[in-house]
């Protein structure tokens, strides 16, 4: 079972345009996780936000989250034809094993 | 290399084969996940080592799902009498430190998996 659900499920701009990726999920977290894949290879770690932190950035990513609301944003700005990609949002299990439960993922499709 | 391995990239069977997938984690990685991914979707987890003791096993999906770990290091997932239900990407990740969620987990390139 899938804990999150991304929104859209796919996404096409322009290049040099921002995106913005949404993500809900259902369960108590420590933290949220965004993972970046391109199609054929596997999922690259792009940025963690705790829980207790509403607000991150890395280089052009921003990344805010909502507990109350249990959503989570993840906002590419300035986006590049690199970018293309598929964007997931995965919450670790809080007890045991730490595995990951993720969401369904955005297509993200940069135009250029 | 620096990252995690997997071989082979991409493995066809007739259904009712076995097959094994090989995972090379990160070196000195202590935590080591299987994931599957079905087309368009996002991963699911299978199985959880720490070091070479299998902990979490709860998402294979029946008994003919078999992952081992003998030494700590690499890892294998078995497939026994395969289906075409187990057509997927096969995900294997690794992570250096034990029972702290606070940390990303390294992925593969995975093994496309398809059973004729």
């Amino acid at each position: 079972s899938q804990q999150g659900e991304e929104d859209p499920q796919a996404l096409s701009i322009q290049e040099g345009e921002n995106a913005t990726m949404n993500c809900s999920y259902k369960t108590s977290i420590n933290n949220l996780q965004w993972y970046r894949q391109n199609s054929g290879r596997g999922l690259v770690h792009l940025i963690l936000i705790r829980s207790n932190e509403r607000e991150k950035h890395s280089g052009r990513l921003r990344v805010t989250l909502d507990t109350s609301k249990k959503s989570s944003s993840l906002l590419i700005t300035a986006s590049r034809a690199a970018d293309t990609a598929s964007y997931f949002c995965a919450t670790p299990i809080i007890q045991g094993a730490q595995k990951l439960v993720f969401g369904q993922g955005t297509r993200l499709t940069i135009n250029p | 290399g620096a990252g995690v391995s997997q071989s082979p990239r991409y493995k066809v069977a007739k259904r009712g084969q076995d097959v094994a997938l090989r995972c090379d984690p990160i070196s000195g990685h202590v935590s080591l996940f299987w994931y599957q991914q079905a087309l368009g979707q996002g991963p699911e987890f299978l199985t959880y080592f720490q070091n070479e003791a299998q902990l979490d096993k709860s998402g294979l999906p029946s008994d003919r799902f078999f992952a081992e770990r003998p030494e700590g290091s690499v890892s294998t997932l078995k497939i026994q009498r395969t289906q075409q239900e187990d057509s997927a990407v096969y995900l294997c990740a690794s992570s250096a430190r034990r029972s702290n969620s606070n940390q990303p987990q390294h992925f593969g390139d995975g093994t496309r998996l398809s059973i004729l």
